[in-house]
Order: structure tokens, then C-alpha cells, then sequence
């Protein structure tokens, strides 16, 4: 099983900061494998980014994903109230798919 | 538009079986696998398993082996979970998501909540 670790595990930043989020794989992944999910409380999950870098659609162009092997990052580089949430990447190379823990970033 | 609409909450007691179904609309149910996604109350995500409602071809989580069954009937575009031998740990949210092929789930279902206690 490729574990997941997430961090920070939280992230306290005001409007207009930028947020880096880092995901670590116990094991590589083949970038085209690695999603983001963004949840909001009582909502289910929304992908964000897919492929590592590609914004799903509706997703603003301040998120972006970039990594490869073990390493990857969600940044969001303009940090608005609405972004707000928990953000859980996901691998789906090899079963089963797995989630990481969840960084919960907060707006100030 | 994309949609999947999962069937309401339930209140089940230990050793019992559930029961979620997910009805979609807007795209072709037979070209997308869907996924079972669960969220214990406070916690994170957790893969349960997967199907391919063009084949009922079937990959489930090895933690769920034996309890769970994933099926669909392609006439009215549903998908349905059954988990059996329930316990207090299977307590969570539960949401159904489509994927194409081996890509992220992309649409996911309002979640269903099920309950598991005596």
C-alpha cells in the first residue's frame, strides 16, 4: 500500500498569503496518478487538481500542483476566504487508492 | 448537468447489513467506473473499492473482502453499495464518485451517513 503523509496539518495564513501544501509517497508515483481534493465542512470532496498539475474544471489558476516521485505540493498563491477547507491528496497507481491525511488551512 | 444522488441516511444495528444506492445522471452511467469513498466522523478519506458498471467487473479494498458488494443496474443508471457484518467502526459518511478509467473521481455523490449502533 502507498501511504500518504500530508503536511503541514494545519496552515494559519491571512487573505493574499501563499499556501504550500506537501504531500510525501512511501513509495513513487507516476505523476499522472496523483490527485488534490479540496473539502469543505458537511460537503463532499471536489477535485482541484488531477495529473499532478492540471486544475479540474472551475478551479481557479491561483491553485496549482507541480511534483514527481515521492514528493508532491499543492500551492495556492492567493490565499481567499472561500479557500478555506481541508486538501487531501491521492495516489491511484497502485491498489488500493489512497488518501492522505488532510492538511486543514485556515484563513486568519 | 453531472449528477449522483445517493439514497438517505441509515440507523443500523451491529451485524447488520446496509444497503447505500447512487443514482446518476448527465453522462453515460456505463462509461465511468464508480468509486466508494467513506468518512468516519472527524477523520479522513478511505477507499472502499470500485466497479465497472459496463462489465460489474469489481477491485475492493482488501480491508473489506467478504463484506462488501458493489453492483449496479445499468436500467436505471444506479450503483449500489451492500456492506454486511456491520460494526461501530463502520459509522461514517459514505459518498459514491465516478472516474474514467484509471483517472481521479472527478463527480462525487452528497455523501450518506450511516449509523451503526445499538
Amino acid at each position: 500500500e502507498t501511504v500518504l503523509t500530508q503536511s503541514p496539518g494545519t496552515l494559519s495564513l491571512s487573505p493574499g498569503e501563499r499556501a504550500t501544501l506537501s504531500c510525501r509517497a512511501s513509495q513513487s508515483v507516476t505523476n499522472v496518478y496523483l490527485a488534490w481534493y479540496q473539502q469543505k465542512p458537511g460537503r463532499a470532496p471536489r477535485l482541484v487538481i488531477f495529473d499532478t498539475s492540471r486544475r479540474a474544471t472551475g478551479i481557479p489558476d491561483r491553485f496549482s500542483g507541480s511534483g514527481s516521485g515521492t514528493d508532491f505540493t499543492l500551492t495556492i498563491s492567493r490565499l481567499e476566504p472561500e479557500d478555506s477547507a481541508v486538501y487531501y491528496c491521492q495516489q491511484f497507481e497502485t491498489s488500493p487508492l489512497t488518501f492522505g491525511g488532510g492538511t486543514k488551512v485556515q484563513i486568519k | 448537468q453531472v449528477q449522483l444522488v445517493q439514497s438517505g441516511a441509515e440507523v443500523k444495528m451491529p451485524g447488520a447489513s446496509v444497503m447505500v444506492s447512487c443514482k446518476v445522471s448527465g453522462y453515460a452511467f456505463t462509461g465511468f467506473y464508480i468509486h466508494w469513498i467513506r468518512q468516519a466522523p472527524g477523520q479522513g478519506l478511505e477507499w472502499v473499492g470500485w466497479m465497472n458498471p459496463n462489465t460489474g467487473g469489481t477491485n475492493y479494498a482488501q480491508e473489506f473482502e467478504g463484506r462488501v458488494t458493489m453492483t449496479r443496474d445499468t436500467s436505471i443508471s444506479t450503483a449500489y453499495m451492500d456492506l454486511s457484518r456491520l460494526t461501530s467502526d463502520d459509522t461514517a459518511v459514505y459518498y459514491c464518485a465516478r472516474a474514467f478509467g484509471r483517472s481521479s473521481p472527478d463527480y462525487w455523490g452528497q455523501g450518506t451517513l450511516v449509523t451503526v449502533s445499538s
